[in-house]
C-alpha cells in the first residue's frame, strides 16, 4: 500500500544528543514537509522541501536539520541546540508544491521526549 | 499572510447528537480551506476540503462543511456523532493557485477542537 512511513514511534533523547527521525514515502510526491505538534498549538511547519536536494525552512527551522537526498526519504534531525524537543513530530508529502489546493497527506508521527 | 482561529478547544457532545466545529480565517488573498482529523497518536486524515464552486463541502464519515466568504468561516458539521468520532479536529487554509519560485502553499493550521463523543 502506498503511504508515508515515520520510524521511530517512539524515541528517548539525553540531553546534549542528536536524534534522527525517519521519513519514507513510497506515494512518487514530489514535495515532503516536517511538522512539530504540542498540545493546544496546532501543527508549527519546520523544514519542507520541494524537490531532491533542495529544502527550505519553515517557521521553526532552529535546532533542526534536514536533507533531501532521494525523493522517497527526508530524514529530521534534532540537534542538541533545540532547546524544547519534546513533541509530536509529523513527517507530510504532497504530489506537486506548486498547486496549493492538492492535498497533504501524513505519516503517523515520532513522539520524542528529552530525559 | 494566514491564520486560523478555532474557537473551540473541547467540545464535549452526546452521541446521536448533532455537532459543529467551529473555525475562522484570516487572509488577505483567496484561499483554499480544509478540515484535518487526528485520532489519538496516529498522523493526520483529511475529512473535506474547500476549492471552489458549492460552499456546502460533503466529506468522509459524513462531516459536511460550508464555506461563508463574508464571514471567512468554515464551519465543520454532522448531524448525528458516534463514539467513533471522538478525535481532535484541525482546521486549516492555503492561499489559492499556482505557487512558484520559492513559495510553498503553505498549510496553515488553527489550534485544534477535541471532540469527545459521550455515551
Amino acid at each position: 500500500d502506498g503511504g508515508i512511513t515515520q520510524s521511530p514511534k517512539y524515541l528517548f533523547r539525553k540531553e546534549g544528543q542528536n536524534v534522527t527521525l525517519s521519513c519514507e514515502q513510497n506515494l512518487n510526491h514530489d514535495a515532503m514537509y516536517w511538522y512539530r505538534q504540542d498540545p493546544g498549538q496546532g501543527l508549527r511547519l519546520i523544514y519542507y522541501s520541494q524537490i531532491v536536494n533542495d529544502f527550505q525552512k519553515g517557521d521553526i527551522a532552529e535546532g533542526y536539520s534536514v536533507s533531501r537526498e532521494k525523493k522517497e526519504s527526508f530524514p529530521l534531525t534534532v540537534t542538541s541546540a533545540q532547546k524544547n524537543p519534546t513533541a509530536f513530530y509529523l513527517c507530510a508529502s504532497k504530489r506537486t508544491p506548486y498547486l496549493s489546493g492538492n492535498t497533504i497527506y501524513f505519516g503517523e508521527g515520532s513522539w520524542l521526549t528529552v530525559v | 499572510a494566514q491564520s486560523v482561529t478555532q474557537l473551540d478547544s473541547q467540545v464535549p457532545v452526546f452521541e446521536e447528537a448533532p455537532v459543529e466545529l467551529r473555525c475562522n480565517y484570516s487572509s488577505s488573498v483567496s484561499v483554499y480551506l480544509f478540515w484535518y482529523v487526528q485520532y489519538p497518536n496516529q498522523g493526520l486524515q483529511l475529512l473535506l476540503k474547500y476549492l471552489s464552486g458549492s460552499t456546502l463541502v460533503k466529506g468522509i464519515n459524513g462531516f459536511e462543511a460550508e464555506f461563508n466568504k463574508s464571514q471567512t468561516s468554515f464551519h465543520l458539521r454532522k448531524p448525528s456523532v458516534h463514539i467513533s468520532d471522538t478525535a481532535e479536529y484541525f482546521c486549516a487554509v492555503s492561499a489559492t493557485g499556482f505557487v512558484g519560485g520559492t513559495s510553498y502553499g503553505k498549510l496553515t493550521f488553527g489550534q485544534g477542537t477535541i471532540l469527545t463523543v459521550h455515551p
